[in-house]
């Protein structure tokens, strides 16, 4: 089954030691998005790709980056992570070829982050 | 700025009614809609899509949009236990990639 892969499930990282979240696809989705949600918040969208253009949200601090080095990975990096860096990280995907279905965003299961 | 608006609830409904979630957003060029329904600790699964104003069905399962008056439903008949999530509301523009959530209406269905 196509599907957005997240790995690790759960990562359990120590205050300022970087972290790398990693997420692929078999949908061959040209969007690929990276959100941060904390408890009873709506997803708060950090940067997405499209294709390889890379787009940050205005808001998203620098500690987080992205890599997206092929069509099916991307990367999440956080460089030092602080206590109110952990939250569940979420990975999107999307096939933005100009029609409304194209909109469609698909999750993948997340990434709970922890920071001690 | 975008906003997208939905009643944080608990919403408590009977097991076998109807529950009817709603949500309304503030920008006119808004194109396309949709309903994802979050479990506990889970992520986000899309269950909705709607493009155009009227009633669009699956299952049990009927969203509504009234462009005029920037509102779209999503209405859940027979309801069960398993229902029982968060549902996030998104809108996006035609052309934009990027969605705008609401925050979430908290759905509980009572056995």
């Amino acid at each position: 089954d196509a599907m957005v892969i997240q790995n690790p499930r759960y990562q359990v990282t120590q205050f300022g030691k970087p972290v790398t979240l990693s997420c692929s696809q078999t949908l061959n989705h040209n969007v690929m998005y990276w959100y941060q949600q904390k408890s009873s918040q709506a997803p708060k969208l950090l940067f997405h790709y499209y294709d390889k253009d890379f787009n940050n949200e205005a808001d998203t601090p620098d500690n987080f980056q992205s890599r997206r080095p092929n069509t099916s990975f991307c990367f999440l990096d956080i460089r030092s992570p602080g206590l109110g860096d952990a939250a569940m990280y979420l990975c999107a995907t999307s096939r933005d070829v100009g029609d409304r279905r194209g909109n469609e965003q698909f999750f993948g299961p997340g990434t709970r982050l922890t920071v001690l | 700025q975008k906003e997208v608006e939905q009643n944080s609830g608990p919403l408590s409904v009977p097991e076998g009614a109807i529950a009817s979630l709603n949500c309304t957003y503030s920008d006119r060029v808004s194109q396309s809609f949709f309903w994802y329904r979050q479990y506990s600790g889970k992520s986000p699964e899309l269950i909705m899509s709607i493009y155009s104003n009227g009633d669009k069905e699956d299952g049990r399962f009927t969203a509504q949009l009234n462009k005029a008056s920037q509102y779209v439903s999503l209405l859940i008949r027979d309801s069960q236990p398993s229902d029982s999530a968060t549902y996030l509301c998104a809108v996006i523009d035609f052309g934009n990639e990027k969605l705008t959530f609401g925050t979430g209406t908290r759905l509980t269905i009572i056995p």
